[in-house]
């Protein structure tokens, strides 16, 4: 079965520091993405990549940044974090584009204070 | 305005019942997802009907999709009590995007 796994699970975070949030996928899929869900709310794209040393903007991607080193991770990087970047965040791959299954992560909820 | 929207917000219903959420969505598509999540969980995939498909199955779960007035339908039949999730459907948006775009969900609760 397909695997994402995101780490940390949750973490809280000062504002105007630097955030790393991180994801491993041993799907062997080419599409990874960062979706942003805010309570009550459906998830958002930040960035996403479809293959390594590479990546896209997604519809909400200020503030953010994105790095996929490899085909299996892929990581989102908030370097000055804000209060309002408190959201549950969700990495998922997908073996292709998007009228394919994505696969996501538990997820990591990030509280900046 | 959001591409893609569920109705009712939310819902309850006993076990043994059966439900049904509904999705319209703005854009043409080549495919109609729905998910559900679970609390403390990411989505999972419950069905995925394409733009050529009408009705799908898989258990208890049926999608069905009208391109023409653009909604889909998820139903579940003989509901329990671990169906109590926030259901999504989620369309790629075509014209070269393809962005899978998610709705803000149904909440069902399933009681005993």
């Amino acid at each position: 079965e397909a695997a994402v796994t995101q780490s940390p699970r949750s973490k809280v975070a000062v504002t105007g520091g630097k955030v790393t949030l991180s994801c491993h996928q041993t799907n062997n899929h080419d599409y990874m993405y960062w979706y942003r869900q805010d309570t009550g709310h459906g998830l958002r794209l930040i960035h996403y990549s479809y293959v390594a040393d590479s990546t896209e903007k997604g519809d909400i991607p200020d503030g953010y940044k994105a790095s996929r080193p490899s085909q299996e991770n892929f990581s989102l990087i908030l370097e000055l974090a804000s209060l309002s970047q408190t959201a549950v965040y969700f990495c998922a791959s997908s073996p292709d584009t998007s009228a394919e299954t994505l696969y996501f992560g538990s997820g990591t909820r990030l509280t900046v204070l | 305005s959001q591409l893609a929207e569920e109705n009712p917000w939310a819902l309850s219903v006993h076990e043994g019942e059966s439900v049904t959420v509904n999705c319209s969505y703005k854009t043409s598509i080549t495919a109609l997802q729905w998910y559900r999540q679970k609390s403390g969980e990411g989505p999972a995939q419950l069905i995925l009907i394409r733009s050529n498909e009408r009705e799908k199955r898989n258990g208890r779960l049926r999608a069905t999709l009208d391109t023409s007035s653009q909604s889909s339908s998820l139903s579940i039949t003989a509901t329990r009590c671990e169906d109590t999730a926030v259901y999504f459907c989620a369309t790629d948006a075509s014209s070269g995007s393809w962005q899978l775009i998610f709705g803000s969900g149904t909440q069902l609760t399933v009681m005993p």
